[in-house]
């Protein structure tokens, strides 16, 4: 495996279920990111990761539980969503976190529908 | 004010023409600068960073960045049919971890 990759691809939830997001880098990066990209909307930063800790939560719902295991790792975890968290959640890393020349990459997304 | 600013297009050119996109920012104190390409249904690719004022060149990818202006421009030549996707701008917010994207412009390069 090379660059980010996600899992599942595509996933249908109804409000009531519970289920996790999965991202891994392969790129010896320090930093991840989760971000929302709904239609008509510019993508939207929900969760930075820099070394393991948590450096910015922008204001998610408690519904969003992220969770990063390690550097390599990067979970979202769902629980109780509303129809309109319907979106394509997509994962990024970089070199590090802290605001400078870091290049961001980004995996192929998991689209999201909530019945 | 939005932080990045991007007109939504679509912007049309004929093949082999020079597409330009431009982007504004806010922030003055911005350092760092990005342009991604998106297909439909596709996630964003990395096309160009640039850092400093000037030009910046990679193949038929030349970025602009005029701090003084606060905007930064892609300029595409010899465009293709295949160059048709979404382009968004991306900037650092100064002192945090944040990337902040525009709402990009979609070319269409008319063959």
């Amino acid at each position: 495996e090379t660059g980010v990759t996600q899992t599942p691809r595509h996933l249908v939830m109804g409000m009531t279920n519970k289920k996790s997001l999965k991202c891994e880098q392969h790129l010896g990066h320090n930093a991840m990111y989760w971000y929302k990209q709904s239609a008509k909307k510019p993508l939207e930063l929900m969760f930075v990761y820099n070394f393991k800790e948590q450096t910015e939560n922008n204001s998610v719902p408690s519904r969003f539980s992220p969770e990063c295991p390690n550097s390599s790792h990067l979970f979202l975890h769902l629980h109780t969503l509303q129809p309109e968290d319907s979106a394509l959640y997509l994962c990024a890393s970089s070199q590090e976190g802290l605001a400078g020349h870091n290049e961001q990459f980004f995996g192929p997304g998991t689209r999201l529908t909530v019945l | 004010q939005k932080e990045v600013e991007q007109n939504s297009g679509p912007l049309s050119v004929p093949e082999g023409a020079i597409a330009s996109l431009n982007c504004t920012y806010s922030d003055r104190g911005s350092q760092s600068f990005f342009w991604y390409r998106q297909y439909s249904g596709k996630s964003p690719e990395l096309i160009m960073s640039i850092y400093s004022n000037g030009d910046k060149e990679d193949g038929r990818f030349t970025a602009q960045l005029n701090k003084a202006s606060q905007y930064v421009s892609l300029l595409i030549r010899d465009s293709q049919p295949s160059d048709s996707a979404t382009y968004l701008c991306a900037v650092i917010k100064p002192g945090t971890y944040k990337y902040i994207f525009g709402t990009g412009t979609r070319l269409k390069v008319l063959a």
